[in-house]
This record gives structure tokens, sequence and C-alpha cells, in this order.
């Protein structure tokens, strides 16, 4: 069975400081992991996603996310927080080549000081 | 492209009403996706479609809720009748391909439903 645990409901951090939003999955399969951003009133957009290529993956706004197997884990980082990253960020697990097998974690708030 | 449009985007009806949700993807994406999101129970895939034809509805909450997608540029989903636990917002998404090797969801901005 896939599942997906997002380990904070919610994050705050001084601007300027490092992100660490934590995500592991659960999956009998491969899985497509991907992590979205969803702004207050606005839909979900993707940041960056993993599909079996590389374990480092870098997405867009300054975001990476590393996948550890061993550790079943995905999680997204950022080296300096700005202003505008405070948001809702969500970790997808996707079963491959099954779309209707995908799950989304329950969100972390990220909320930045200045 | 003007990207995943939903509308309208805020919607408040009164309890018993019908209530019609539109959603139009992005051309020549032959996925679309209805989710809801709620404080309690996160964001839901509710439904999806792959070139029109419902694919899996296993997320549909009751049969209160019915989707269709009359052709490849329009989608709706209808709650006759509403209550007010129906109240969140519901996203349409759409992709080309599914969700196999990574490929992106887009995303409307939502609808907010609020049901008196």
């Amino acid at each position: 069975a896939q599942s997906v645990t997002q380990l904070d409901s919610h994050v705050s951090v001084s601007e300027g400081t490092p992100v660490l939003l934590r995500c592991n999955y659960s999956s009998s399969y491969s899985p497509s992991l991907f992590w979205y951003v969803q702004h207050p009133n606005k839909g979900l957009q993707l940041l960056l996603k993993y599909t079996s290529a590389a374990t480092l993956v870098k997405g867009i706004n300054g975001f990476e996310a590393e996948f550890k197997k061993s550790e079943t884990s995905f999680h997204l980082t950022k080296p300096s927080a700005h202003m505008s990253d405070a948001a809702e960020y969500f970790c997808v697990v996707s079963l491959y080549s099954s779309a209707s097998k995908i799950i989304f974690g329950s969100g972390t708030r990220l909320s930045i000081r200045p | 492209d003007a990207g995943v449009i939903q509308s309208p985007r805020h919607e408040v009806t009164e309890m018993g009403q019908e209530v019609t949700l539109r959603c139009k993807p992005i051309s020549g994406h032959d996925y679309l996706f209805w989710y809801r999101q709620t404080m309690m129970r996160g964001l839901e895939l509710l439904i999806y479609f792959n070139n029109n034809v419902p694919i899996d509805d296993s997320g549909m909450p009751e049969d209160r809720f019915s989707a269709k997608m009359p052709n490849a540029s329009f989608s709706t989903l209808k709650i006759q009748p509403s209550e007010p636990r129906d109240s969140a917002v519901y996203f349409c998404a759409s992709t080309f391909g599914g969700m196999a090797v990574g490929n992106e969801q887009f995303f409307g901005p939502g609808t907010r439903l609020t049901v008196l």
C-alpha cells in the first residue's frame, strides 16, 4: 500500500535561514515523488519531481529534494528562505504508470519570520 | 495558454440546492482530475477522466456527487442536493499522459464552495 507522511504540519523559519520540510513515503513499487506548493487562495504548482533518475532533484525558486530509498524519504530543502516562500507545501506519491494511485500528504505550512 | 480555468471562483448556496462547478482543462491534455480540499481531510482525489471517459470515481463521496466530461475541453462536477459538509475548495487539474513517469498536473485556481 502507498502512503505519504509529512512530519510537520507547520514550520516557521527566519528569512535567510535554511528550510527543511520532511516527507516520508511508503510504496510497494518504484514511486514518482513530487513536491507542490500552494500559495494562499491559489491552485497547486509543481516545485519539483523525482522519477527514478538523479536522486538529488532541483526545482524552481531554489528548492531541491533528495530521494533516499534506504530512509524512504524525500525531504524538501532550500538554503535561504525568502518571504515569498510562505505557503503550503504538499508531498505527493504516485505509483508509476497508474494515474489512479495518487496520494497527497497532509501538507506543511511554511511561515517566514522577518 | 490560459491554464486550467475553473468557474465560478466562489459559490455560496443554501443546503438542498444544486451546485455545478465547471472546468476547462489545458488544450491537448488527455487527463482531467477533480479534487476536494478541506481542513479536516486535506486534498482528496474525487474522480479522474482519460480522453473524456471516467476512469476512477472511487473518491466520490456519495451519490449526491456526479461528474461529466462531454468533450475534451469541458467538465462539470455537480452536487445535488448540497449539504453544509460539502463546503470546501474544489480543484480541477489536467495533465498529458496521466501521472506516469512524473507528468506534472496543472491545477486550476479552485472554486470555494460554501453551503449554508
